[in-house]
Parts: C-alpha cells; sequence; structure tokens
C-alpha cells in the first residue's frame, strides 16, 4: 500500500491568494511528480524532483513553483491564484519496477480559483 | 515526440468482455503500464508489461507487442465497479508518457 499524502483534499479561493498545496510521502522514494487534470481530460506533467534540492519542469507549463528541501515533501506553490488555475492537483511518487518506474499517486487537492 | 492514442470512450454490457487498445510512439521505452482511475480519484496501478506478451491478474490481461508499438488491457466479468478512465502510459527516463485514457462505461 502506497503512503503518500496531499492536503487540503479540496480548497475553495478567491483571485490573488497565495497558496501551496502539500504532498508527503513515507516510502522514502526520490523522484517526485505534480500532474494538473482537468476533469475528464488527460494528466499533464507540470513539475518533477528527482530528489533534494533538485526540481524541474515539466510538459505543461505552469505558474506554480515547487520545492524539495526534504525528501519526503514535495509542496506546491501559487503566488497569485486565477480562475483558470481551477483544476485538480496530483501528487505521485515512484520506484523502480522492471526496467521503468511505477507511480504512486496521492488522493489529489481539487482546486477552485473564485 | 511522445505519441500515445486511445480510444477516447467504451461502452460494454456487464460480465461481458472489452479490449482497450492503445499504439504508442515515444523517444524511448522502458515499460508499458496501465493504470485505472474512477471520477475525481487519482490513478490506480493495474499493469505492467516490458516483454512481449500477456500479462494475467485475475480478470485483468495486458498484453504488449513492441515491435508494433501496441498494447491491450483486457477486462473480463465486467462488473459495474469496472466503470472508470483507463490510462495507458509509457515509461520512459524516470517518467511516465500518459495517454488521454479511455472512458469506460459499463451497463447493466
Amino acid at each position: 500500500e502506497a503512503d503518500i499524502y496531499q492536503t487540503p483534499r479540496y480548497l475553495v479561493i478567491g483571485t490573488g491568494k497565495k497558496i501551496t498545496l502539500e504532498c508527503s510521502q513515507t516510502m522514502g522514494h526520490d523522484k517526485m511528480y505534480w500532474y494538473q487534470q482537468d476533469p475528464g481530460m488527460e494528466l499533464h506533467l507540470i513539475h518533477y524532483s528527482y530528489g533534494v534540492n533538485s526540481t524541474e519542469k515539466g510538459d505543461l507549463s505552469s505558474e506554480s513553483t515547487v520545492s524539495r528541501i526534504r525528501t519526503e515533501h514535495f509542496p506546491l506553490t501559487l503566488e497569485s491564484a486565477r480562475p483558470s488555475h481551477t483544476s485538480q492537483y496530483l501528487c505521485a511518487s515512484s520506484a523502480p519496477r522492471g526496467t521503468g518506474y511505477e507511480q504512486y499517486f496521492g488522493p489529489g487537492t481539487r482546486l477552485t480559483v473564485t | 515526440g511522445q505519441n500515445i492514442d486511445q480510444p477516447t470512450e467504451m461502452t460494454a454490457t456487464e460480465g461481458a468482455i472489452v479490449q482497450i487498445n492503445c499504439t504508442y510512439q515515444t523517444s524511448g521505452f522502458n515499460g508499458l503500464f496501465w493504470y485505472q482511475q474512477h471520477a475525481g480519484e487519482a490513478p490506480t496501478f493495474l499493469s505492467y508489461n516490458v516483454l512481449d506478451g500477456l500479462e494475467e491478474k485475475g480478470r485483468f490481461s495486458s498484453f504488449l507487442s513492441r515491435s508494433k508499438g501496441y498494447s491491450y488491457l483486457l477486462l473480463k466479468e465486467l462488473q459495474m465497479k469496472d466503470s472508470a478512465s483507463y490510462l495507458c502510459a509509457v515509461s520512459w527516463r524516470d517518467k511516465l508518457v500518459f495517454g488521454a485514457g479511455t472512458i469506460l462505461r459499463v451497463k447493466s
């Protein structure tokens, strides 16, 4: 059973507010990821990290930023939320499987910006 | 470039068998994953193939042909709870490249 947690699960916030979405995992995985997913649409990778002090932008451009100061913690921050940021944000970590990497997903944060 | 194709939607009847196809063209390949995602929830792991052939696990089986860039997920004895989105994903360089997903609707 994968142990990866996200808080809050749901967030409704006004335009212009700063928000931080939390993600933590207790599996000791080095690799972690953030995805953005609109309802019924595909997953888009927005950030990833290969370990402490490593962060990279994903395939989809995002105004959010991330940090990785501790292995278990990978928070995502929006400095000034806008309605276009309304979406579901999924955090994942990965471990080797065969020659690839299996990803374990957190429950997600559903963000609504009004 | 990375390109993964799956049908957008499929409908099947409870108790039946359904096959969800996935074709891929990616710059590298370290295996192919299938995930299940119920509406509003996180994806959960279903299967992994890295060698050609069929992997069977209960009611679910997954097939891979690397030379053809092709995989399918086979679901037998469909149940209403199998109504979900099924995501095909190629593993490459520590990341997963996801397809758009196939929404499966199971009707009684």
